[in-house]
């Protein structure tokens, strides 16, 4: 089973932040925080990870809590081709570490 | 760099045929590999994973099978397709606590 909670859908206006939360309460010292999204018909394209510091790069920021039970994703300024599902995975450093995608949160960008 | 392939792109099959898929990784050595099944409207799932030569780990009983016969390939197989292997077949590689990269998958139809 997924080891993350997200909620099934969200939508968001063109131009506006989209703030995509993420519920990992059980993640364990060793595990990392990934971002996936996934456009209709295409493979998941990896966005952004980190441990517990936030994190920023040209796709979008990632900010985890202090105590690192839940994590939020951000995309700055939606856009259209932004629409797509989106997974939060908590990951282990280790050499047998698949990944067990949840169901994830289907954002919808609003022109 | 590294760059995953994945072919063929679309494939229809009759029932009982059989099936083989194939998926290489070129600019690594020794990545772990994956396959992942989506049937339509829904989540990803994983079928196989390898952590090297010849070594597979199957997640969920089912009607396929899985190979790695070089370290940057991985095969996926069927001896006789059911309808219920209708889905978009992924595959995927990592380097340990690295992201994941996803093939462009394959949609096979079982008719």
């Amino acid at each position: 089973d997924a080891k993350t909670t997200q909620p099934p859908s969200m939508d968001c206006a063109e131009g506006r932040a989209a703030n995509l939360p993420c519920n990992h309460s059980t993640i364990s010292g060793n595990e990392y925080v990934y971002w996936y999204r996934q456009i209709h018909s295409q493979g998941p394209q990896y966005i952004i990870h980190g441990l517990k510091n936030n994190e920023t790069n040209e796709m979008a920021s990632l900010i985890i809590t202090e105590d690192r039970k839940s994590s939020t994703l951000i995309l700055p300024h939606a856009t259209l081709r932004d629409t797509a599902v989106y997974y939060c995975i908590v990951r282990p450093m280790n050499r047998d570490d698949k990944i067990i995608f949840g169901k994830g949160t289907r954002l919808h960008i609003l022109p | 760099s590294q760059t995953i392939h994945q072919w063929p792109a679309t494939l229809v099959q009759p029932v009982g045929s059989p099936l083989s898929l194939e998926c290489t990784v070129e600019g690594t050595s020794n990545p772990n590999l994956y396959w992942y099944r989506q049937a339509a409207g829904r989540g990803l799932q994983l079928l196989f994973y390898s952590v090297g030569i010849g070594q597979i780990s199957s997640e969920v009983p089912q009607n396929l099978s899985a190979s790695r016969p070089q370290d940057r390939q991985f095969i996926l197989s069927s001896k006789k397709l059911l309808l219920s292997d209708s889905g978009f077949y992924l595959c995927a590689w990592s380097r340990p606590g690295g992201g994941y990269t996803f093939g462009s998958g394959t949609r096979l139809t079982v008719v």
